[in-house]
């Protein structure tokens, strides 16, 4: 079945404008998170999705970070006024189940120019 | 401390057996997970083993999980070119993962 995927793949923005990143979860999962990945380093937890509950957003780095979630479908990340120092990898994943397997997206590279 | 701690870097010969450590910190983890990820790709899981087991073999896959000094192995036997990736251990806190900063593996021929 399909995966988790993610649009664009690649986003080049210059500093100071929005952008926008979007994450399609496989169909049935309830949970949904979003990370960072920096050149180099492990990832960065950023923001929880769990059905109709409140988001867990303790790991977004900024006001300027913010992320919505239609139901259990379709999730948008948005970063305002990006600055160069966002440029990373957006990881998205999904989960089902009690065992916390999440099963990730294959990441939008974000370049703040 | 806070961190699920990796070694960075591991290099290893193809066909011989790589071994990589991390360090976690969670004893109540209930899982402890172990992804792949291959350049320009998202995360694979690879494994993962409950806490309640020492060992879990998966074909080329060994891991080691010891949990009085908090320590979880991954072992790949008869390593090959495709298995050069960055390996990150994960161990679940409540509904999340907190990963480990990934060790790079490099197979040479």
């Amino acid at each position: 079945g399909a995966g988790v995927s993610q649009s664009p793949s690649n986003k080049v923005t210059e500093k100071g404008k929005d952008v926008e990143l979007r994450c399609d979860p496989i169909s049935g999962h309830t949970a949904l998170y979003w990370y960072r990945q920096r050149l180099g380093q492990g990832l960065e937890f950023l923001i929880y999705f769990q059905g109709n509950s409140a988001p867990d957003k303790s790991g977004l780095p900024s006001d300027r970070f913010s992320a919505e979630r239609t139901g259990e479908s379709v999730s948008t990340l948005t970063i305002q006024r990006t600055q160069q120092e966002d440029s990373a990898v957006y990881l998205c994943a999904s989960r089902t189940g009690q065992r916390n397997e999440q099963f990730f997206g294959p990441g939008t590279r974000l370049t703040v120019l | 401390g806070e961190d699920v701690e990796q070694s960075l870097f591991l290099s290893v010969r193809e066909g011989d057996s790589s071994v990589i450590n991390c360090t976690y910190t969670d004893s109540s983890s209930t899982y402890l997970y172990w992804y792949k990820q291959e350049p320009g790709a998202g995360l694979q899981l690879l494994t993962y083993i409950f806490s309640n087991m020492d060992m879990k073999q998966d074909q080329r896959l060994t891991v080691l999980l010891n949990k009085k000094d908090k320590h979880l192995s991954l072992r790949i036997a008869d390593t090959q070119t495709g298995d050069s990736a960055i390996y990150f251990c994960a161990e679940s806190k409540a509904d999340k993962l907190i990963f480990g900063t990934g060790t790079r593996l490099q197979v040479f021929p």
